[in-house]
């Protein structure tokens, strides 16, 4: 089946410093999705995407939909203790469709 | 909150048991799907469910079933229960955003298998 390959797996910053997550797909997506997980939570949608190229904000995070529709990043601005968590990349190929998920970014905040 | 509601929260049960997992989508929604996270295989689809039809299938194992009833609410069947089915169990439910199908999805179920 198809994969998406997420990067980084986890990641330790600083509070205040920003933050960049990307997803890669062997195969075409005509949506892609972040979502935010918590410890023992559903993930939760931050910023959906649907044409190639498209760049998105959502407050201090801002999404874009690549060129090729193989590729989504994510990035984080200014980042504070409440943004930890795990972020996942998700793809959709056709509007209405199952969703094929990235690993995981786990980001944790030193404040 | 997302609107969609799945219980229980927690399960506890035996190998070779079987169980109901159970979830509302949110009001209006018609597509109910249905994921699966385990450490090992992250989030997997399993199955879809549209206006009481199933629609897609993923990687679902012939030992789990689902249905959707006519007030839309969907139930997840888990039978002959094996330690490896031990994971979180997601229902998402979708609405048409301003482009596409977003999935919002509920608190999940721990099932837990001894």
């Amino acid at each position: 089946g198809q994969q998406l390959n997420q990067s980084p797996q986890s990641m330790f910053i600083q509070e205040g410093e920003d933050v960049s997550m990307n997803c890669t797909s062997s195969s075409i997506f005509n949506t892609w999705l972040w979502y935010k997980q918590d410890p023992g939570e559903g993930p939760v949608l931050l910023i959906a995407l649907y044409k190639a190229g498209e760049l998105t904000s959502n407050g201090r995070l801002t999404a874009q939909f690549g060129i090729t529709r193989k590729d989504s990043f994510l990035n984080i601005s200014a980042s504070i203790p409440s943004d930890v968590g795990i972020y996942f990349c998700a793809g959709q190929d056709n509007a209405g469709n199952m969703l094929t998920f990235g690993g995981g970014t786990r980001l944790m905040v030193k404040p | 909150d997302s609107g969609v509601t799945q219980t229980p929260k927690h399960l506890i049960t035996a190998t070779g048991q079987r169980v109901t997992l159970r979830c509302s989508p949110r009001s209006g929604d018609l597509s109910v799907y249905w994921y699966q996270q385990s450490l090992d295989q992250g989030l997997q689809f399993l199955i879809q469910y549209y206006n009481g039809e199933e629609r897609a299938k993923g990687n679902i194992l012939e030992r789990f079933s689902a249905q959707q009833f006519p007030d839309l609410h969907s139930e997840l069947n888990l039978s002959s229960l094996e330690l490896g089915d031990s994971a979180l169990y997601f229902c998402a439910s979708s609405q048409r955003g301003t482009s596409g199908y977003e999935q919002y999805f509920g608190p999940g179920t721990r099932l837990t298998v001894t």
